[in-house]
């Protein structure tokens, strides 16, 4: 089943922060993270692999809580770079190789 | 350079016409995807493969079909089962066991005629 994310897009300025959630109504085992710009490849942020687990990617990290099934994406600072449209996918257990991609939250970041 | 090449980079497909599209990489990944991404909706798995001569149906399989005969090729026919094929088809490829991540091709843009 499809993770739900929100908000489904975020204006900013540069130099603000931002938060996107990624929330599953089935168990997390993993949260994958990636940022798509227009007409591009979705490019990979972060994985996360534990329940608490958090990582960063410069100024871009994220934390999984998996008693709560969801996944927080924090931007900080941002760039103007920041801009794109960023999905959470998630993983089940063990040897699958599937994720389900939420639908996206678009960034827009202005000067 | 490694990655992942996908042609053509756009396609048109007439009314009960079957179209393949290729994807090849070049990064000794076991793991192959395609998915299909439509406005608003994210990217939905059409096929996956883990292994050579191996593939598994995705959530919206009907109305397509891939072959993996090489670890590096992994293409997708388009059938004219598919009644809406109008889409961005993207294709990526990961490596190892369990939670990997997945390295995109630049897409094929689908249209019909």
């Amino acid at each position: 089943q499809q993770p739900v994310q929100s908000p489904q897009a975020v204006i900013l300025r540069e130099g603000e922060d931002a938060v996107i959630n990624c929330s599953s109504s089935k168990a997390l085992y993993s949260v994958h993270w990636y940022r798509q710009k227009h007409g591009e490849a979705p490019v990979f942020l972060m994985i996360l692999l534990k329940g608490g687990e958090q990582k960063g990617h410069e100024k871009i990290s994220a934390s999984f809580n998996e008693k709560k099934q969801q996944s927080s994406l924090y931007l900080t600072a941002s760039q103007l770079s920041y801009s794109g449209t960023y999905f959470c996918g998630t993983g089940p257990r063990g040897n699958d190789y599937k994720l389900s991609f939420g639908a996206g939250t678009t960034v827009t970041v202005r000067a | 350079d490694g990655g992942i090449t996908q042609s053509p980079k756009y396609l048109f497909r007439k009314e009960g016409q079957n179209v393949t599209l290729s994807c090849e990489q070049n990064l000794n990944h076991d793991a192959m995807y395609w998915y299909r991404q439509d406005p608003g909706q994210g990217l939905r798995l059409i096929y996956y493969s883990q292994i050579v001569n191996d593939f598994q149906k995705g959530d919206i399989a009907e109305g397509y079909s891939v072959s993996r005969e090489k670890k590096e090729s992994f293409p997708l026919t388009v059938t004219s089962a598919q009644k809406n094929p109008t889409a961005f088809y993207l294709c990526a490829s990961s490596q190892g066991v369990g939670n990997q991540p997945q390295h995109f091709g630049d897409g094929t843009r689908l249209s019909i005629l």
